[in-house]
């Protein structure tokens, strides 16, 4: 099956500061999405991003499907941005298989 | 709204014991997802129901048993659970193929 590797794995910053998390799939997929889980278990959606670059707000997000990468940047992070980071591709159609995951935890 | 509800939010039960959780979504979505997280790991996809249609994780063991009995509802029956099956339930919908929307989750433990 599909390989989904995040990277780095666990990731402290000092509140104000930026970061960059990768997910590199070892296959082609059709969508992929990034997800924060909060500390009760929640997953909110991020971004929805098969390809192509999307922001919102401090977050913003780039897949290279034909690299087989997708990357979320964190400016100014804030104590609220802690959690867990997913990245989820989908390869054959309502199939998703999730990333590793990046635990951060953002520092005042 | 983009709102998948889960029941109940936690659950204790024996071994012996037959429990169901329940998720519900009003978005039109034709697609469910039920999926099982362990302690500091990722979700793993149990099943899928899309368009009625049911979907197996084949590692999945046959005391877990989905039901769909509408395309808003989706059922997870539990039955003779053991210890290690204690994890985050988690659901999600989706419009297929599409963006996926999950619930806040069950948060189970077998004794």
């Amino acid at each position: 099956g599909i390989q989904v590797e995040q990277s780095p794995p666990d990731l402290i910053l000092q509140e104000g500061a930026n970061s960059t998390l990768r997910c590199n799939f070892s296959d082609s997929v059709n969508n992929l999405q990034w997800f924060h889980q909060n500390p009760w278990g929640q997953l909110i959606n991020l971004f929805y991003i098969p390809s192509g670059t999307k922001q919102n707000g401090r977050l913003s997000a780039t897949t290279v499907a034909t690299e087989r990468y997708s990357l979320l940047y964190i400016s100014s992070s804030q104590t609220t941005d802690s959690g867990v980071y997913f990245c989820a591709v989908d390869v054959t159609g309502n199939q998703f298989y999730f990333g590793t995951g990046t635990s951060l935890t953002v520092i005042p | 709204d983009t709102e998948v509800t889960q029941t109940p939010k936690h659950l204790v039960m024996g071994m012996t014991n037959k429990k169901s959780l329940k998720c519900e979504q009003h978005m039109g979505h034709r697609a469910m997802y039920w999926y099982k997280q362990k302690a500091k790991k990722p979700p793993e996809l149990m099943f899928v129901y899309s368009y009625e249609k049911l979907s197996i994780n084949e590692s999945v063991p046959s005391r877990f048993s989905p039901e769909c009995p509408n395309s808003s509802l989706l059922n997870l029956h539990l039955h003779a659970l053991q210890p290690e099956d204690s994890a985050l339930y988690l659901c999600a919908s989706s419009q297929d193929p599409n963006e996926q929307f999950f619930g806040p989750g069950t948060r189970l433990t077998v004794l």
